[in-house]
């Protein structure tokens, strides 16, 4: 049973660039989640994917966006990258939306220089 | 909005000695609870969670947390700690209902001595 995958697992980018994050839910999980962790930082929830549409979303300026497929993939963008982008950004996948019983992905670590 | 609170940054034990980690919360009612466990360069995993029922959870890895509504408090807890438990723990809320937006405290850096 494969878990949550994400992909690239590191990257590095300029200023000013855009981003985009890769993640394949746990099998039989329809619910998607993002979360950025800086250096020393507990996770920050970014937003919520169910049904292809942004359920709830965090404190994070419209330059982060995502996306959900119909196979419950999704992907997270972020458009004019700054330095404090920098974090691992990390997927977890639900079985329910409304449950908050996450499993995580390791993550990818960007780097913005 | 919903909250979490772990006053400890990092703690030392000696291997085989009982641990407990602290947790508070703030929401308005009783939330979900959880607490999660994140090795180095690693993503995060589940260990336990408290929905309702019984106020003692037992989890994986021989962990437990105790619900403590008066308190507004989740403490993890261990009663003889192994080296390979050395790691960074995570506790975090969720409302209850609804599209779920987990809240994760800061962490909690547990550092395991022979």
């Amino acid at each position: 049973d494969a878990g949550v995958t994400q992909s690239p697992t590191h990257l590095i980018k300029t200023r000013g660039q855009q981003v985009t994050l890769r993640c394949s839910p746990k099998s039989g999980h329809d619910t998607v989640s993002w979360y950025q962790q800086a250096l020393g930082q507990g996770p920050q929830f970014i937003f919520q994917y169910y049904e292809e549409e942004e359920r709830q979303r965090g404190n994070f300026p419209d330059r982060f966006s995502g996306h959900q497929f119909p196979n419950y993939s999704s992907e997270l963008n972020v458009n004019a990258l700054l330095l404090g982008d920098s974090a691992l950004y990390l997927c977890a996948s639900s079985p329910r939306p409304e449950t908050g019983e996450l499993f995580f992905g390791e993550g990818s670590r960007l780097t913005v220089l | 909005a919903q909250s979490v609170t772990q006053p400890d940054i990092h703690i030392t034990v000696s291997e085989g000695a009982s641990l407990e980690l602290r947790c508070n919360y703030s929401y308005g009612a009783t939330p979900y609870l959880f607490w999660y466990v994140q090795s180095p360069g690693q993503g995060l995993q589940l260990l336990l969670k408290y929905f309702s029922g019984d106020t003692l959870v037992q989890g994986i890895k021989g962990f437990e947390a105790e619900f403590k509504r008066s308190q507004s408090s989740f403490n993890l807890r261990k009663p003889s700690v192994h080296w390979s438990d050395a790691a960074e723990y995570f506790c975090a809320v969720g409302a209850r209902g609804g599209y779920q937006k987990v809240t994760f405290g800061t962490g909690t850096k547990l550092q395991v001595i022979p």
